[in-house]
């Protein structure tokens, strides 16, 4: 088992461009999310994907996208990067369970905006 | 916001003793899950160990336990017998709706040989 695979692992954008994150869920498991961790910070919660919608979204901006395609893969897109947008993105899949679930995290994307 | 307070940023222990990391989160649930997650340099965060709020009984992985205080709010990390290995960021993490995790700030652990 692969386990949460994340692509690519490093990129560098330029400021006003678009960005595309790739991940590929733990085999079984149905939920994808994504999280942002700046330097330093904890991961904070931009959104959840199930059954191809978008579940739950946190305090993020419209220009933060994403996708679930019918293999439960999952897509995060930002459009207009801002430099703050830097930060290390994050992908976690679980098992739809309800609270009695573990979520397996990716080795994340490292986004830096110049 | 119902947050993850997590009130040390830096923690330092000598290789083969005890080290306890302090959380303490805010939440108006009856039933929820709490975790502690490590992050290695490698980046990718790994589940240490979990808590059902409801369960009286604190959870120990191994090495590993938590001093869960459901009344005080607070859910704290014990890791015994320090090894080298177990040097990294520590989150406290809190289940939030359908499966969104709610993180503290982290915890970064050092490991003195």
């Amino acid at each position: 088992d692969a386990g949460v695979t994340q692509s690519p692992t490093h990129l560098i954008k330029t400021r006003g461009q678009q960005v595309t994150l790739r991940c590929s869920p733990k085999s079984g498991h149905d939920t994808v999310s994504w999280y942002q961790q700046a330097l330093g910070q904890g991961p904070q919660f931009i959104f959840q994907y199930y059954e191809e919608e978008e579940r739950q979204r946190g305090n993020f901006p419209d220009r933060f996208s994403g996708h679930q395609f019918p293999n439960y893969s999952s897509e995060l897109n930002v459009n207009a990067l801002l430099l703050g947008d830097s930060a290390l993105y994050l992908c976690a899949s679980s098992k739809d369970r309800g609270l009695n679930t573990e979520a397996f995290f990716g080795q994340g994307t490292r986004l830096t905006v110049v | 916001a119902q947050t993850v307070t997590q009130s040390q940023p830096e923690m330092s222990v000598q290789e083969a003793e005890t080290v306890t990391l302090s959380c303490t989160y805010d939440t108006s649930e009856s039933d929820y899950y709490l975790f502690w997650y490590k992050q290695p340099p490698s980046r990718q965060m790994i589940l240490v160990i979990r808590q059902e709020a409801y369960k009286q009984q604190n959870a120990t992985e191994n090495r590993f336990s938590v001093n869960f205080q459901k009344a005080a709010k607070s859910f704290s990390l014990k890791i015994s017998d320090s090894q080298l290995g177990d040097a990294a960021m520590y989150f406290c993490a809190r289940i939030q709706g359908a499966q969104k995790l709610v993180f503290g700030q982290g915890t970064r652990l050092t490991i003195n040989p």
